[in-house]
Parts: C-alpha cells; sequence; structure tokens
C-alpha cells in the first residue's frame, strides 16, 4: 500500500481563495483524521471520521472549515474564503479500527497570502 | 482535556548517550501512543502501551507507564543522529487522537 497520500503537497493561495486539500486513506483504515500544525499552536485535531461519518468537528476553527468524506476511499478539507492566519501544514492519518497506530500522509503546507 | 504534555521541550544530548522524555496527562485512559515527527514529514507511529502494562519495550526503545500518576516516559538508548526529530505523546481513551506541543530531540554527533 501506499500509505496515507495527501494532494497536493504544497499550496500557495491568496487570500479570500477557497482551497481544497484531499486525502486517500491506507484501504480496509476506517477512521480518519485531519490536523493543522503551526509552530504557535502545535498539532491540532481539526475532525476525524469514522466509518465515513463525522464523529468530533469540535477542533474545527471556525465556519470557513469544512471537511467531507464521501466514501471510505477519499476525504476533502475546505476552507473557503481563506485567510493568512491559515497558514500552516495539514496532515491527513487514517488508522484501522478506534485505538491503534496511526498512519499519517506527507502533509499539505498551505501558505495564504 | 485528553491531550498529553510532554516534558523537556527541547533535549540535546551527545550521541550515543540515553534520552529520557515524559508525558503527563489528565484523564483515565485506556492506553497511550508515541510519535515521532522529522522535520517537515508526518508523523511515524512508535508504540503503544496499554493502560494495564506498566513498561513496553521495542528495540533501543523503552516504555513506562505509571497510570496512578498519568504519566508516561520513553527512553531511548543509545541515541544516534538519526533520533533527532520531535516526540509526541497520544493518551487515548476513545478512538480521538491528540498530540502536545512535543520534545525537540537532538543528537550532536
Amino acid at each position: 500500500d501506499a500509505g496515507v497520500i495527501q494532494s497536493p503537497r504544497h499550496e500557495v493561495t491568496e487570500m479570500g481563495q477557497e482551497v481544497t486539500l484531499r486525502c486517500k486513506p491506507i484501504s480496509g483504515h476506517n477512521s480518519l483524521f485531519w490536523y493543522r500544525q503551526t509552530m504557535m499552536r502545535g498539532l491540532e485535531l481539526l475532525i476525524y471520521f469514522n466509518n465515513n461519518v463525522p464523529i468530533d468537528d469540535s477542533g474545527m476553527p471556525e465556519d470557513r472549515f469544512s471537511a467531507k468524506m464521501p466514501n471510505a476511499s477519499f476525504s476533502t478539507l475546505k476552507i473557503q474564503p481563506s485567510e493568512p492566519r491559515d497558514s500552516a501544514v495539514y496532515f491527513c492519518a487514517s488508522s484501522t479500527d478506534r485505538v491503534t497506530e496511526a498512519f499519517f500522509g506527507q502533509g499539505t503546507r498551505l501558505t495564504v497570502v | 482535556s485528553q491531550q498529553g504534555e510532554e516534558d523537556p521541550q527541547a533535549l540535546s544530548i551527545q550521541e550515543g548517550e540515553n534520552a529520557t522524555m515524559n508525558c503527563s496527562y489528565k484523564t483515565s485512559i485506556n492506553n497511550l501512543q508515541w510519535y515521532r515527527q522529522n522535520s517537515g514529514r508526518g508523523l511515524v507511529h512508535l508504540i503503544l502501551i496499554r493502560s494495564n502494562e506498566r513498561e513496553k519495550h521495542s528495540g533501543r526503545l523503552r516504555v513506562t507507564l505509571d497510570t496512578s500518576k498519568k504519566s508516561s516516559s520513553l527512553l531511548i538508548t543509545a541515541s544516534r543522529a538519526a533520533d533527532t526529530a520531535s516526540y509526541f505523546c497520544a493518551p487515548g481513551r476513545n478512538e480521538k487522537l491528540t498530540f502536545g506541543t512535543g520534545t525537540r530531540l537532538t543528537i550532536i554527533p
């Protein structure tokens, strides 16, 4: 398996634009996590899904952020409109069941100018 | 909060020495995981210890768990330059996986 695949690896966008980050979890994994990492705030859990259903989105910073998981092999994190303070590395991770090791993607480095 | 807090924030040691990092948490847990992050990369799982275990080994890694003190430690023996990374703990009670700010470990050749 190729592991968790995130795209794009890098994204530079202008303030106000819509940004969509994509994640393909490892086949057979039924939990998926989205994280944001910055120097100031560390690694924050934004939202996680189990069997494609959002379980906890309490970490989503505001209504500009939304996440979907239309099927077991694909998830998106959308920011609309984007702001400079959204600049961060966004990670997706997946795991096989509720409490086992998680596998992380390589991350998407987002820069909003 | 289920989140763990790693201590120290940063640690620098000579290659070959042992490195010890600590994790404290506040809630009851079912298990605790440790992860490593190399600069610019995603986290990599190192080891999981269950709440009914006190110690676990994996290669040069030794993890202890004291549920009465709500703390865990990660020991890396005979450190190598390749161990330079950030280390995170993740106390687990349910499927929610959260992390602290990590310990930045630097191995000096």
